[in-house]
């Protein structure tokens, strides 16, 4: 079963503007993962926030996290064509080990 | 460093016959995942190791399916009497020991006729 569900499913901008993308879980986590995956080949790992953690930036990325909501989002600002692919979230819970559950995933595509 | 590599990349495969899916972890990291990713969805979790220990292998859909990791660092997935279902994309990750980045491979794509 997937615990995250990404929000929109898809999503299509113009090169330059913003793309935000939205991830909502069930249960307490350690930390919550952001990937991206081009075009059904590998995950490529961005950014990880942890349980205590509210906000993380790396490059053009940010990524928020509210555990009262059991939410976070991803944003992506001045996106580029190269940013095009689907970006899953997955949360390590609490409970569980140290195993990932994934949600479905927003497939992003960004126009020149 | 080298990333996590798995072998091989494609495998086609005749229904009824048994699979090995080989995953070279980064070296130093102890824990080593197995995740299957059908086409458009996530990966679901099949399996983690430890060092050698299975810790969890809930996510294994059978008794047809099974893991091992033997000195700790090369784990094996096999699969027996392959079904048509098992088709998939075979993923292996790894990372240090606890709540951490996990890191995936390039996969292996199975293909069952």
């Amino acid at each position: 079963s997937q615990q995250g569900e990404e929000d929109p499913q898809a999503l299509s901008i113009q090169e330059g503007e913003n793309a935000t993308m939205n991830c909502s879980y069930k249960t307490s986590i350690n930390n919550l993962q952001w990937y991206r995956q081009n075009s059904g080949r590998g995950l490529v790992h961005l950014i990880l926030i942890r349980s205590n953690e509210r906000e993380k930036h790396s490059g053009r990325l940010r990524v928020t996290l509210d555990t009262s909501k059991k939410s976070s989002s991803l944003l992506i600002t001045a996106s580029r064509a190269a940013d095009t692919a689907s970006y899953f979230c997955a949360t390590d819970a609490d409970n569980a080990g140290n195993m990932l559950t994934f949600g479905g995933g927003t497939r992003l595509m960004v126009k020149p | 460093g080298a990333g996590v590599s798995q072998s091989p990349r494609y495998k086609v495969t005749k229904r009824g016959q048994d699979v090995a899916l080989r995953c070279d972890p980064i070296s130093g990291h102890v824990s080593l995942y197995w995740y299957r990713q059908a086409l458009g969805q996530g990966p679901e979790f099949l399996t983690y190791f430890n060092y050698e220990a299975q810790q969890d292998k809930s996510g294994l859909p059978n008794d047809r399916f099974s893991a091992e990791r033997p000195e700790g660092s090369i784990s094996t997935l096999t699969i027996q009497r392959t079904e048509q279902r098992d088709s998939a994309m075979y993923r292996c990750a790894s990372s240090q020991e606890g709540p951490y980045e996990q890191y995936f491979g390039p996969g292996t794509r199975l293909t069952v006729t």
